[in-house]
């Protein structure tokens, strides 16, 4: 299986930027996923990598270094409504499955 | 207009009982996942199924029973032998196990007492 470490807790002023940083263990990386999901409601869908290197999308950008086991997403201009649960979720073909494995997620709190 | 649906949005069972949960989706998605999130966890995997009328055990499939005999349906069962029902259950699909992405229904929060 896989090992995802991702920070419980990140808080950040509006207009400014954070990264969200992600690691993992697994033997037959296959993707890393990264979902929003505010509080009660479903994860939706920020970004996918399955190759080295930066992929942008507006104002959120992800990362991912397959040496290190090591991603990043990088969220730019801040709102508060980007307050939120970030989830980290990496696939792995080991044995076949390809179902993507969550971290815990990280809490991200945007202040004013 | 295309989708995944979940109902109740809110469930409460008293202890001992056994409950289903509902998900459809009409975005003919072959695969279907059954998900569970507690207070400051990531999602953990109860059970998926790839194709109509075969589904297999996920991470913490013990006490939980799931069918699919339709590609638009795959009900949860939380049984009387799950120790710590109450959690927030979430349901996806996906066009195949190696799709882009998941899509998710809007959850269920399950509550016993």
């Amino acid at each position: 299986g896989q090992n995802i470490d991702q920070p419980t807790e990140m808080t950040a002023t509006e207009g400014a930027i954070v990264q969200i940083n992600c690691t993992y263990q697994t033997s037959g990386f296959n993707g890393l996923f990264w979902y929003q999901q505010h509080a009660g409601e479903a994860p939706t869908f920020l970004s996918y990598n399955v190759l080295d290197g930066l992929e942008e999308k507006g104002r959120f950008s992800s990362f991912l270094s397959r040496s290190k086991g090591y991603s990043y997403l990088l969220l730019k201009e801040l709102q508060m409504k980007d307050s939120a649960s970030y989830l980290c979720a990496v696939r792995d073909s080991t044995g076949g499955s390809y179902i993507p494995t969550f971290g815990r997620g990280t809490s991200l709190i945007v202040h004013p | 207009d295309g989708g995944i649906t979940q109902s109740p949005k809110y469930l409460f069972r008293k202890e001992g009982q056994n409950v289903t949960l509902s998900c459809e989706q009409n975005l003919n998605h072959d695969a279907m996942y059954w998900y569970r999130q507690d207070p400051g966890q990531g999602l953990r995997l109860i059970y998926y199924s790839q194709i109509v009328n075969d589904f297999q055990k996920g991470d913490i499939a013990e006490g939980y029973s799931v069918s699919r005999e339709k590609k638009e349906s795959f009900p949860l069962t939380v049984t009387s032998a799950q120790k710590n029902p109450t959690a927030f259950y979430l349901c996806a699909s996906s066009t195949g196990q190696t799709s882009y992405e998941q899509y998710f229904g809007p959850g269920t929060r399950l509550t016993v007492t």
